[in-house]
């Protein structure tokens, strides 16, 4: 079992939807967590920060962790053609910023 | 802009012939990394540099090696390339280690082998 799943998608959604990404995990010692948002053939650009259980919101995103049930969520609003991208999830202990990364979700957002 | 660079950011070369990918930083950050990343899969810590102190990933080959001749460039050296390392190789680098400490990364070298 991996200690971080994704589905990997692709999700397609037309403009404008609401769009719910998630990641579930094993290990309880997580404390940080993270969504990296990575364009074709790019880098991944770092999207939200978020430590411990609760929500976090930056404009059209909100970032959602649930400790109890090893449950983090990413909801973009409004969504947008160019939020067509692959979403990783990561998250670290809380000794140090080493990630485990989660495999991407693949998100097309249709004109 | 500071940021991280990556060169080349295509790189072909023949089944075992060795391959160096490069990294530069222009935020002077303590801590460099290096990440293999294959099609549709997580991102994979080879390594990692605090200064010039090397952090090897116990599941690392030995046929990944790694150099930081300063604090701006990091090399990734590939010893004997096989078909299964074909994969994105991305470079990311943080302040420190410390919870808190963001990685930044480059746009990445993918890596073709024939």
């Amino acid at each position: 079992q991996k200690e971080v799943e994704q589905d990997p998608g692709p999700l397609s959604v037309p403009e404008g939807a609401i769009v719910s990404l998630n990641c579930t995990y094993s290990n309880s010692a997580f404390q940080y967590f993270m969504w990296y948002r990575q364009y074709s053939r790019k880098g991944p650009e770092l999207l939200m920060y978020t430590y411990s259980s609760g929500n976090k919101e930056d404009g059209r995103f909100t970032a959602q962790v649930d400790k109890s049930s090893k449950y983090i969520s990413l909801f973009i609003r409004d969504s947008q053609p160019s939020d067509s991208a692959t979403y990783l999830c990561a998250m670290s202990y809380h000794a140090g910023n080493m990630l485990t990364f989660g495999g991407g979700t693949r998100l097309m957002v249709k004109p | 802009d500071a940021m991280v660079i990556q060169n080349p950011r295509y790189q072909v070369t023949q089944f075992g012939k060795p391959v160096t990918l490069s990294c530069s930083q222009t935020l002077n950050h303590n801590v460099m990394y290096w990440y293999q990343q294959k099609s549709s899969q997580a991102p994979k810590l080879l390594f990692h540099y605090y200064d010039k102190d090397f952090n090897n990933e116990a599941d690392t080959p030995d046929n990944f090696q790694s150099r930081r001749p300063n604090t701006s460039f990091c090399f990734l050296d590939i010893r004997s390339p096989g078909l299964g390392d074909a994969a994105m190789y991305l470079c990311a680098t943080s302040v420190g280690t410390g919870r808190q400490e963001t990685q930044y990364f480059g746009p990445g070298t993918r890596l073709l082998v024939l």
